[in-house]
């Protein structure tokens, strides 16, 4: 099945600081690429639909200033924390989709953001 | 009103115990459904898919109900390696290819 990887696994950080977080399609390229974010005991919301080379569409109550998507290639979308706190700590989850063959999204690992 | 309700649980069973789960979304416009598990500080994986007909793979039944606007899951013959939170998923309004998850139903079967 496709693989999906996300990078890093886990990361603590001082508050005020910029963390990005790296979601890579490794066989198989990705149309759409899609960022979730968990809290403890609660689903995974959809903060933003990214496709390659156009801007990122966000859910409404996600700040696209503060949580910036790149998606460069068809193999890799960035997701940077910018000016982290204490309440954007969370389990960032992005997926990966090509819609040539089915409606089907490859999730990564997720990476467990905590900020100090 | 969520857009996707589940029972969140627990449900604790015993080993060949069957289980069922059910789910009950918003959006009568939703045309795809799905079932995901996730184990304990993991990402979700894919279970299965939801047909109108209702399916079945191995030891999990599917079925929805569009009518009623409700979705469920049965596990027969528990293994201890079921345990984890299974979500409830549909494509939600913006297209299809948008999921929204349901909290999840954590299930736990035991020796």
């Amino acid at each position: 099945g496709a693989v999906v990887s996300q990078h890093p696994s886990r990361v603590i950080c001082k508050s005020g600081t910029s963390v990005k977080i790296e979601c890579r399609s490794l066989d198989f390229q990705a149309t759409t690429m899609f960022w979730y974010r968990q809290f403890p005991k609660k689903s995974l919301m959809l903060m933003a639909t990214s496709n390659e080379g156009s801007k990122a569409t966000y859910e409404q109550g996600v700040e696209k200033d503060k949580f910036l998507i790149n998606h460069a290639s068809l193999t890799l979308s960035t997701l940077t924390v910018t000016s982290a706190h204490p309440e954007d700590s969370s389990f960032y989850i992005c997926s990966a989709a090509t819609w040539r063959e089915s409606t089907e999204q490859f999730f990564g690992p997720g990476t467990r953001l905590t900020v100090l | 009103r969520k857009e996707v309700e589940q029972d969140p649980g627990p449900f604790n069973v015993p080993e060949g115990a069957t289980v069922a789960f059910n789910c009950t979304y918003s959006n009568s416009a939703s045309q795809s459904f799905f079932w995901y598990r996730q184990d304990c500080r993991k990402e979700p994986k894919l279970l299965m898919s939801v047909y109108s007909s209702g399916n079945e793979d191995g030891r999990f039944t599917a079925q929805l109900n569009r009518a009623s606007q409700y979705i469920s899951l049965l596990i027969r013959d528990s293994k201890l390696s079921d345990s984890a939170t299974y979500l409830c998923v549909v494509n939600g309004p913006g297209g299809y290819n948008k999921l929204i998850f349901g909290a999840g139903t954590r299930l736990a079967v035991h020796p």
